[in-house]
């Protein structure tokens, strides 16, 4: 109940195309999802978050598309970059006192020139 | 100007000894944790501190002790090494407890153990 299903585990985009990774949860209760990004050899950093209470939220390239039916949200990536190579988390946390971010297993992407 | 800081980079120790991990944050946030991140990248949380006080600990063994001298700081003391304790360990801070709070990451600690 407490997990965070990511995937793909890996993904390779062609410059200029798009990067779609996919997450899935099954506590109703978690109430904020956010992305974080990770460079080889950095510490992860937020890179956009959304509630549930919208199905979409865009900043620059990079949206969150959100399904509360289907417990699902996804990260685009549009017009991928090869800066965009990095390992990119999914997470959701429930506003209570665990106070604690529930991580995805984490996708690595490449994007080649 | 460095935000979440962590010393040393990287430790390189022989199973069987004690050793600390240090963070410091420069951010004015009231809340730390420490997240181990396996070799496969799975990042899971370790320990929160709020205010110096433990707020989480997650199923963690007892070698493991965490410590909060104050607010800025949140160490991790790792006694009798075990070759699973090989990972990279992330110091975060955030302004307060609440699930919206962005977490502020460190650039982590390796650890290897021999």
């Amino acid at each position: 109940q407490q997990q965070v299903k990511q995937s793909p585990q890996s993904l390779i985009v062609q410059k200029g195309g798009i990067s779609i990774i996919n997450c899935a949860y099954e506590n109703t209760a978690f109430d904020y999802f956010p992305w974080y990004q990770q460079f080889p050899g950095k510490g992860p950093a937020l890179l956009i978050a959304i509630r549930p209470d919208v199905s979409e939220k865009k900043e620059g390239r990079f949206t969150i598309s959100f399904n509360k039916s289907a417990k699902q949200f996804s990260l685009h990536i549009m017009d991928s970059q090869p800066g965009d190579s990095a390992t990119y988390f999914c997470a959701a946390s429930i506003e209570d006192s665990s106070y604690k971010l529930i991580f995805g297993s984490g996708t690595r992407l490449l994007v080649r020139p | 100007d460095t935000a979440v800081s962590q010393t040393p980079k990287y430790l390189v120790t022989q199973m069987g000894n004690d050793k600390s991990i240090k963070c410091e944050q420069n951010l004015g946030h009231d809340t730390m944790y420490w997240y181990k991140q396996d070799s496969k990248k799975f990042l899971k949380i370790m320990f929160s501190y709020n205010n110096k006080e433990l707020i989480i600990n997650e199923t963690v063994p007892n070698r493991f002790s965490p410590k909060s001298p104050d607010k800025a700081h949140l160490n991790l003391h790792i006694n009798s090494l075990e070759l699973g304790d090989s990972a990279v360990y992330f110091c975060a801070s955030s302004l307060g407890t609440s699930a919206y709070n962005e977490q502020f990451f460190g650039p982590g600690t390796r650890l290897t153990v021999l």
